[in-house]
């Protein structure tokens, strides 16, 4: 059972528009949320979280939307820039006891100049 | 110090050899993980060290067995692996288990069985 889902394993976006990957998850347990960033060859690097109790984090370019009735959470990045090509992970997790994260397949962002 | 730092880079290992993944943090976290990543998948979840006591094992096959010894350093000793095991072999480390503010992850050890 994939608690969380990305669908689309590829996403190509034109430099300065809005890239929009989402995510979609089955277990309503999930306290909090994250997005990673990864480029080849390197170990994913953290980018941002959100809270299960917000619907909408934002940290400089990019901004996580999260519909819990939905069960669905959206990482935009605006403006898009060539450095941002990467693969992009959504990840859930919960507090207290045994926490782990579960991550979806993730999304291959290519951003073209 | 604000990196996870995983060795070898590469590492190609025969069925019958016995070798081990290491790494280390000097972040002061006090949770570490080992994940197994294959390709075009997530990350798996192998293993959580918490105040390097082993917190969980998600049902890892006794050929890799995990050592945490001390609070810097964790490794995974692989013995009698299968070409199946070849995967990217992810270390992380949080303050402390399940940290929301994420994971640190190293860049992992690209593991080849033959």
């Amino acid at each position: 059972d994939q608690q969380v889902k990305q669908n689309s394993p590829s996403l190509s976006v034109q430099e300065g528009r809005i890239s929009i990957l989402n995510c979609d998850y089955t277990n309503s347990m999930f306290d909090y949320f994250l997005w990673y960033k990864k480029y080849p060859a390197e170990g994913p690097t953290f980018l941002i979280s959100i809270s299960s109790i917000k619907d909408k984090n934002e940290d400089g370019r990019f901004t996580v939307f999260l519909n819990k009735s939905a069960k669905h959470l959206s990482l935009h990045i605006v403006p898009s820039q060539p450095g941002d090509s990467a693969v992009y992970f959504c990840a859930g997790g919960t507090q207290g006891g045994s926490e782990k994260l579960v991550f979806g397949k993730g999304t291959k962002l290519t951003v073209n100049p | 110090d604000t990196e996870v730092t995983q060795t070898p880079k590469h590492l190609v290992m025969g069925m019958t050899n016995k070798k081990s993944l290491k790494c280390e943090q000097h972040m002061g976290h006090r949770a570490m993980y080992w994940y197994k990543q294959k390709a075009k998948k997530p990350p798996e979840l192998m293993f959580v060290y918490s105040y390097e006591k082993l917190s969980i094992n998600e049902s890892v096959p006794s050929r890799f067995s995990p050592e945490c010894p001390n609070s810097s350093l964790l490794n995974l000793h692989l013995h009698a692996l299968q070409p199946e095991d070849s995967a990217l072999y992810l270390c992380a480390s949080s303050p402390r288990q399940g940290d929301r503010y994420g994971y640190t992850f190293g860049s992992g050890t690209r593991l080849t069985v033959v």
